[in-house]
């Protein structure tokens, strides 16, 4: 069966600094993979997503970047945070295949910008 | 434009009553419309999946219909439960090339004793 991690579970981290959030996938090859911010009450919104190593489409400008240096494996990033970055940060998979493919969440992370 | 609205934004009921939640969208071509349901601090979690052809899918305590000529989905919940407190989003996607998989902001649902 097919699992979806992500680590850290929460983070506090001061203004400026950078960020690194990993997510891994299990028991696929070739997922799709994506990136989602949800801010307090309001619905996921898509950052980045990847059909593949090294392929990566942003959804939404801003100072976040992704990687995907191994076919299971996705980071988010960022050099500097901003306040507006807190938020709960799913990483998510698919089916390699079309965009409406159903997608598997993984347990999210929890990120205070303070 | 690509949109998906979900009402009510927020509902309160009493254990072993029934909702229905809602769901409209305005995405096209369509291709599929899920429901998955988020508990607090956690990842959303698949509960149904319909295509344009199938009117409603069940999965046990949770029915949800489609009506895809006016572009309507709800989410029956029979005699709920406490653990059904959660926030319930609807997800539609579109049947073109490209990412087109619009996210509602969901109805949060408390179930109280």
């Amino acid at each position: 069966s097919q699992t979806i991690h992500q680590w850290p579970a929460t983070l506090v981290q001061p203004v400026g600094s950078p960020l690194s959030l990993e997510c891994t996938v299990e028991g696929t090859s070739n997922p799709n993979l994506y990136w989602y911010r949800q801010a307090a009450g309001r619905g996921l919104q898509l950052l980045f997503y990847s059909v593949g190593i090294g392929q990566i489409s942003s959804e939404v400008p801003q100072n976040l970047s992704a990687s995907r240096p191994q076919d299971r494996q996705f980071i988010l990033s960022s050099k500097k945070l901003l306040l507006s970055d807190s938020g709960f940060y799913l990483c998510a998979w698919s089916v390699r295949g079309p965009s409406y493919n159903e997608q598997f969440f993984g347990p999210g992370t929890r990120l205070t910008v303070l | 434009k690509n949109q998906v609205e979900q009402s009510p934004q927020s509902l309160i009921i009493l254990e072993g009553k029934n909702c229905t939640l809602q769901c409209n969208y305005t995405v096209s071509p369509f291709s599929n419309l899920r429901w998955y349901k988020q508990d607090t601090g956690r990842g959303p979690v698949s509960l149904t999946i319909m295509t344009f052809s199938e009117n409603t899918k069940s999965n046990g305590r949770y029915t949800a219909t489609l009506d895809a000529d006016t572009k309507q989905s709800s989410l029956h919940i029979t005699a709920s439960q406490l653990s059904d407190s959660a926030s319930y989003i609807c997800v539609v996607s579109g049947n073109t090339g490209g990412f087109k998989t619009i996210f509602g902001a969901g109805t949060r649902l408390f179930v109280k004793a």
